[in-house]
């Protein structure tokens, strides 16, 4: 089974703090996603990575940056955290082009929720 | 932009029942994919069921199915036998591309309850 891991699911944090939220995946996928999810709004895309240091925003990537220096870890960073992040975070992964039927499936970790205070 | 509708925040439903949850999706593309995700109470959130729009068979699995109007845009997902286990958030998804990972689009949710 695809295992995604995220090292916190509880992470309480203060208004200018530097946050990091990391995400291991465990089944050599290429693709990485960071998701944000909020009450009424669903999931909404961070950033996401294809490749090892390669990355693409999303749809709110604004207070927020990523690294990707392994193919099994990507890391979500705010640099100064404010209460508007407050939010529950979802880390996903997913094949590439060589993953045959199954390339389109994220796979998505626990969740870690945040609070900023 | 592709956007997609969930129009029920909420729905309950007693246990053995058959309950079904609406999404509907505006798209301009012709192939596409369309997912349902469930997300139970503390737990990660894993895929549920997946149509290709392609194909005109529903998909189905054990007791999800799903009934797949691509004129009407609508994606809607049947859950017959309703089990306690079923509480959960449920997300509808449409991704255009499969080479495209980043381009998945989720609904708000439709939180379910199965009740005793």
């Amino acid at each position: 089974d695809v295992k995604v891991t995220q090292s916190s699911r509880y992470l309480v944090k203060r208004t200018g703090e530097k946050v990091f939220l990391e995400c291991v995946q465990d089944m050599d996928h290429e693709n990485m996603f960071w998701y944000r999810q909020d009450p009424g709004l669903g999931l909404r895309l961070i950033y996401f990575s294809y490749d090892v240091k390669m990355k693409e925003k999303g749809d709110i990537p604004e207070g927020y940056s990523v690294s990707r220096e392994k193919k099994e870890r990507f890391s979500l960073i705010l640099e100064s955290a404010s209460t508007n992040q407050t939010s529950m975070y979802l880390c996903a992964s997913s094949s590439g082009l060589a993953g045959g039927v199954a390339k389109n499936i994220q796979y998505f970790g626990a969740g870690t929720r945040l609070s900023v205070l | 932009a592709q956007t997609v509708t969930q129009s029920q925040p909420e729905m309950s439903v007693q246990e053995a029942e058959t309950v079904t949850l609406s999404c509907t999706y505006d798209t301009s593309e012709s192939n596409y994919y369309l997912f349902w995700y469930k997300q139970p109470p503390s737990r990660q959130m894993i895929l549920v069921i997946r149509q290709e729009a392609y194909k005109q068979q529903n998909a189905t699995e054990n007791r999800f199915s799903v009934n797949f109007q691509k004129a009407a845009k609508s994606f809607s997902l049947k859950i017959s036998d309703s089990q306690l286990g079923d509480t959960a958030m449920y997300f509808c998804a449409f991704m255009i591309s499969p080479y495209n990972n980043n381009d998945m689009r989720f609904g708000a949710g439709t939180r379910l309850t199965v009740k005793p």
